[in-house]
């Protein structure tokens, strides 16, 4: 089975702070992806990455970086992280552009 | 630019009630469609999808759909619906080759099964 993890089920952190999330995936995939998921909104992507060293801006990707060094681990960077920036984080993979994405458990992240 | 519309954001049903979840989606290209479930605290696990072939999808948990052309819609359904049904339900479009096959999600159904 395909496994997703993500470094931390929940987070609080203080306004201002540089904030790292952690994904990890255990399949050798291609493509990895980091998601914020709010109430009413769905999921909006903030980050992808098709390969290693590669990303590209998702829909929303104003204050955040990502960094993928290595295939199996795609980190997501909140430089400054804000209140507006409280929300579900969702990273997941895939093979490659032509199968389904598979994903973690999700990071509650509370800026306060 | 493809979009998905999830007609309402709450479903309530009785248990061994039929359950159908609607979808419609816009898109240029041939989609590939997608149904992803979610429970309480828990990530998204992926239901059913369909690329090319059969219209009718079978998934998991004894959910189907049935990609509809002509309508634009992937709907979801299940015969009878069980008490650990309940959770969010996402319906996802990807135009696979065009833009890296980036997925587009609803903005979810949450669904409620009554004893």
């Amino acid at each position: 089975d395909v496994k997703v993890t993500q470094s931390s089920r929940y987070l609080v952190k203080r306004t201002g702070e540089k904030v790292f999330l952690e994904c990890v995936q255990d399949m050798d995939h291609e493509n990895m992806f980091w998601y914020r998921q709010d109430p009413g909104l769905g999921l909006r992507l903030i980050y992808f990455s098709y390969d290693v060293k590669m990303k590209e801006k998702g829909d929303i990707p104003e204050g955040y970086s990502v960094s993928r060094e290595k295939k199996e681990r795609f980190s997501l960077i909140l430089e400054s992280a804000s209140t507006n920036q409280t929300s579900m984080y969702l990273c997941a993979s895939r093979l490659n552009r032509w199968y389904e994405q598979y994903f973690g458990p999700g990071t509650r992240l509370t800026v306060t | 630019a493809q979009s998905v519309t999830q007609l309402g954001s709450h479903v309530s049903v009785s248990e061994g009630a039929l359950v159908l979840l609607r979808c419609n989606y816009s898109s240029s290209v041939p989609p590939y469609l997608f149904w992803y479930v979610q429970y309480p605290n828990q990530g998204l696990q992926l239901l059913l999808k369909y690329t090319t072939g059969a219209t009718l999808v079978k998934g998991i948990n004894g959910f189907e759909a049935e990609f509809k052309k002509s309508e634009t819609s992937f709907h979801l359904t299940k015969p009878s619906a069980h008490m650990s049904d309940a959770a969010e339900y996402f319906c996802a479009v990807s135009e696979a080759g065009n833009q890296g096959g980036k997925l587009i999600f609803g903005q979810g159904t949450e669904l409620s099964v009554k004893p």
